[in-house]
């Protein structure tokens, strides 16, 4: 089975912008989680998507939001970049939620 | 909310010897305990598990153990070697009706680095 893909795999934008991410999960696996990877605050849980619904959401503001596809393909989109934003973005494919969670090579966003 | 605290920070070993990585976890309903393994400008790779109704996993030269009562879960590597150095992650979660609903908690990370 092919694991995990997400594109693009790198990206530049400017403090103000907002971007759009994505994640092709597993063949079958239906539920998509996104984190956020930084040096200084490790890897943080942003949300999960499982059947097109948001089931969970981390501690992350409101201007970080995703959507999943009914192909379970999902998206997530950061609007009115930070400098803080900067980071490797995460996304990990399960089964139904359940534990196991394979993770895609990751989107590396610089924000200038 | 969960929290999982993970030491040490950075552990360097020579080739052959073992290492012992160590994470304890906050919320006593924690009931599932995986370990990733990153390599430099690579994703993290699932390496082994254990569930909260297990004492101890073995694969190989990797093992695991947990104790529930003490709220910690532990990764050793025995034998080690180059190829194992890496940054090593352990995370705990909390699922009901067989999900966690996809919310892992990460322990900050084991920089390992194994001398030939």
């Amino acid at each position: 089975k092919a694991g995990v893909t997400q594109t693009p795999r790198y990206l530049i934008k400017t403090r103000g912008q907002q971007v759009t991410l994505s994640c092709s999960p597993i063949s079958g696996h239906r539920s998509v989680s996104w984190y956020q990877q930084t040096p200084g605050q490790g890897l943080q849980f942003l949300f999960e998507y499982f059947s097109e619904t948001q089931r969970n959401k981390g501690n992350f503001p409101g201007r970080f939001s995703g959507r999943q596809f009914s192909n379970s393909r999902s998206e997530m989109n950061v609007s009115t970049l930070e400098l803080g934003d900067s980071a490797l973005y995460l996304c990990a494919s399960s089964l139904v939620g359940g534990n196991e969670q394979y993770f895609g090579p990751g989107t590396r966003l610089t924000v200038t | 909310g969960e929290n999982v605290e993970q030491h040490p920070s950075t552990l360097s070993v020579q080739e052959g010897d073992s290492a012992v990585i160590k994470c304890t976890y906050s919320d006593s309903a924690s009931n599932y305990f995986p370990w990733y393994k990153q390599e430099l400008g690579k994703r993290p790779q699932l390496i082994i598990d254990i569930r909260s109704n297990v004492g101890e996993k073995k694969d190989q030269r990797i093992a695991v153990t947990l104790n529930k009562t003490a709220k910690h879960f532990s990764l050793h590597i025995t034998e080690t070697q180059p190829e194992d150095s890496a940054v090593y992650f352990c995370a705990a979660v909390w699922g009901a009706g067989g999900t966690s609903y996809g919310k892992l908690t990460f322990g900050q990370g084991t920089i390992l680095t194994v001398h030939p």
